[in-house]
């Protein structure tokens, strides 16, 4: 089972929107609307940010939102802050032999 | 507060066993699948394997297939990482993380992390 695919990176100014992308196959993202994101800081676990695609927890703020097309799902920001700098990771249920898979990590930069 | 915590971890040669324990509460831990995530120095994120609440139902990827084997004791609210034949790629951080929904092993995502413990492998 491959990673999903991000973009290694992403950069944006405050206030600006950003969007991160996450392809799989039809197999994971494509097939199923178990997609979740998790936001990393150095050092720290990783946080639970948007879950069955486009669903938000409770206290993760509106800002970050999430959407699925085909195979690629999208996990936008908007008004993009300082403490928004951070490894962005999607994950997915897979058909395949294993159980979940992960992209392989975006790191969003705020200029 | 739901809490994770993690322990076991630490430097082990190559072929070598080492027992992850993470130690739950503030929710009801036989209701919720447990995964072990790991995250390899400077790489990103990679699940392991997984329970379900029962115990009964265990996954793993195929990388470590046979060489480790998850458990939980669900009267102590634990949860276990036994890893045998270590190797060098073994080398990370690893999470246990809680489950969002109720018993579902895969159709779910993971809603609570520990804060990881490491395990190095090298000789």
């Amino acid at each position: 089972q491959s990673a999903l695919t991000q973009p290694a990176s992403v950069s944006g100014s405050p206030g600006q929107s950003i969007t991160i992308s996450c392809t799989g196959t039809s197999s994971d993202v494509g097939g199923y609307n178990y997609v979740s994101w998790y936001q990393q800081h150095p050092g720290k676990a990783p946080k639970l940010m948007i879950y069955d695609v486009s669903d938000r927890p409770s206290g993760v703020s509106n800002r970050f939102s999430g959407s699925k097309s085909g195979n690629t799902a999208s996990l936008t920001i908007s008004g993009l802050q300082a403490e928004d700098e951070a490894d962005y990771y999607c994950s997915s249920y897979t058909s395949s032999s294993t159980l979940y898979v992960f992209g392989i990590g975006t790191k969003v930069t705020v200029l | 507060e739901v809490q994770l915590l993690e322990s076991g971890g630490g430097l082990v040669q190559p072929g070598g066993s080492l027992r992850l324990s993470c130690a739950a509460s503030g929710f009801t831990f036989s209701n919720y699948a447990m995964s072990w995530v790991r995250q390899a120095p400077g790489k990103g994120l990679e699940w392991v394997s997984d329970i379900s609440g029962s115990g009964s139902s265990t996954y793993y990827t195929d990388s470590v297939k046979g060489r480790f084997t998850i458990s939980r004791d669900n009267s102590k609210n634990t949860l276990f990482l036994q890893m045998n034949s270590l190797r060098a790629e073994d080398t990370a951080v690893y999470y246990c993380a809680k489950t969002g929904y109720y018993d579902s092993s895969g159709y779910n995502h993971f809603d609570h992390w520990g804060q990881g413990t490491l395990v190095t492998v090298s000789s």
